[in-house]
């Protein structure tokens, strides 16, 4: 069955950068994409952006463009999201979610979620 | 960027009774609207795409409707594990936009 599974839980101080991990499995990896969705403390949902696993090109939302970086290693058949210079107001449950390689499309599977805590 | 806006905010229905919630889109987003259903600690699930479509093993009590800029997702009979926070998407450009989200409570 189709698994996304994300990387545990980080604590990190302001400025600093974090990098979330999403081990697929299930299903072929370089079929898909992968967008990256966070949510947080009481709020709704922001996509933060997508990266092909199929070609490797990405598509960033505009408020994170220079901050956020997605990459896949496929050998591993895992997507990651490093996002740099963090901020209070970036402390979110962050998500990966899998959704069509080449053309933009619904999320039909997600991760489980990965909190990430931002904290002097 | 495409704003989506849903309504109400909360909808306090009784089990049994029909809801019906509602999303708009600042723009034509054609059929590329999705909608998931999330509770609490939990990842959101997708229920409807293609603005009518039943995702995977969604029971037939959910349905929806609409194009454009005008939607609805109704559940016919509510059950239990029906009460929740559920979000529209759209998806008609890679600029992903969700609404802020209907939470659904029991009355």
């Amino acid at each position: 069955q189709v698994q996304l599974v994300q990387s545990g839980a980080e604590v990190k101080k302001p400025g600093a950068s974090v990098k979330v991990s999403c081990k697929a499995s299930g299903y072929t990896f370089s079929s898909y994409g992968i967008s990256w969705v966070r949510q947080a403390p009481g709020q709704g949902l922001e996509w933060m952006g997508w990266i092909s696993a199929y070609n490797g090109n990405t598509n960033y939302a505009q408020k994170l463009q220079g901050r956020v970086t997605m990459t896949t290693d496929p050998p591993t058949s895992t997507a990651y999201m490093e996002l740099r210079s963090l901020r209070s107001d970036d402390t979110a449950v962050y998500y990966c979610a899998r959704g069509r390689p080449t053309i933009a499309s619904p999320f039909d599977y997600w991760g489980q979620g990965t909190l990430v805590t931002v904290s002097s | 960027e495409i704003v989506m806006t849903q309504s109400p905010a909360t909808l306090s229905v009784s089990p049994g009774e029909r809801a019906t919630l509602s999303c708009r889109a600042s723009q034509s987003v054609s059929s590329n609207l999705a909608w998931y259903q999330q509770k609490p600690g939990q990842a959101p699930r997708l229920l409807i795409y293609g603005a009518s479509t039943r995702a995977t093993g969604i029971p037939a009590r959910f349905s929806a409707s609409g194009s454009g800029t005008e939607f609805t997702l109704t559940i016919s009979s509510l059950q239990s594990e029906d009460f929740a926070v559920y979000y529209c998407q759209q998806y008609n450009n890679w600029l992903y936009t969700f609404g802020q989200g209907t939470k659904l409570e029991i009355k």
